[in-house]
């Protein structure tokens, strides 16, 4: 079964630190393109991290730039998201999710068809 | 950045009505845009992607076209289950989605 499951949310203080991880399993892993996206308590959903299969490109949203680290270990199906300077407007529930990838006519589209159940961060004093 | 807009924020339907949901962007994306439904506390669910591609294992009462700026969802005839909220997202310049449309009984 193809499965993502994330792990390391928590209660954290404002300024602190927190590292997600999402165990992949029933899938390639190192085969794909891999995101985090979050959804703040009552609202919608926003894309917040991209990394490539080898790591070598990663993308942010400008809110988390600086902040924010993806990374991923393909040797244990894990992909994981530093989280530094943590802000209020941080807490959200996380997921992860695989980029899936289609070749149709000359071209490539990408979309997040796999999500774990997510994870919780809140950021409280 | 490229912005999503979608609209209505919020739809009342009726089972076996219609539904069309409108989502524009800022700027061209070609067909770079995927369709997810939500139901609440759970993960979104992918429904359409490449604008128009159904994901297997979806129904086929969903259905997406449009390109460049303008995008719609459709349900030809809404079941119990579709009662979610809905966002789009583009994958021209990695990510952003609309603010989502929620779909609630009459």
């Amino acid at each position: 079964e193809v499965q993502l499951v994330e792990s390391g949310g928590g209660l954290v203080q404002p300024g602190g630190s927190l590292r997600l991880s999402c165990a992949a399993s029933g899938f390639t892993f190192s085969s794909y393109w891999m995101s985090w996206v979050r959804q703040a308590p009552g609202k919608g959903l926003e894309w917040v991290a991209n990394i490539k299969q080898d790591g070598s490109e990663k993308y942010y949203v400008d809110s988390v730039k600086g902040r924010f680290t993806i990374s991923r270990d393909n040797a244990k199906n894990s992909l994981y998201l530093q989280m530094n300077s943590l802000r209020a407007e941080d807490t959200a529930v996380y997921y992860c999710a695989r980029v899936g990838e289609a070749g149709i006519g000359l071209r490539y589209y990408y979309y997040m068809d796999v999500w774990g159940k997510g994870t919780t961060v809140t950021v409280s004093s | 950045d490229i912005q999503l807009t979608q609209s209505p924020s919020f739809l009342s339907a009726s089972v076996g009505d219609r539904v069309t949901i409108t989502c524009r962007a800022s700027q061209g994306i070609s067909s770079y845009l995927a369709w997810y439904q939500q139901k609440p506390g759970k993960a979104p669910k992918l429904l359409i992607y490449a604008a128009s591609t159904l994901q297997s294992g979806v129904p086929s009462r969903f259905s997406g076209s449009g390109s460049g700026t303008e995008f719609t969802l459709t349900i030809s005839s809404l079941q119990p289950e579709d009662f979610a909220t809905y966002y789009c997202q583009q994958l021209n310049s990695w990510g952003a989605f609309g603010q989502g449309t929620k779909v609630e009984i009459k």
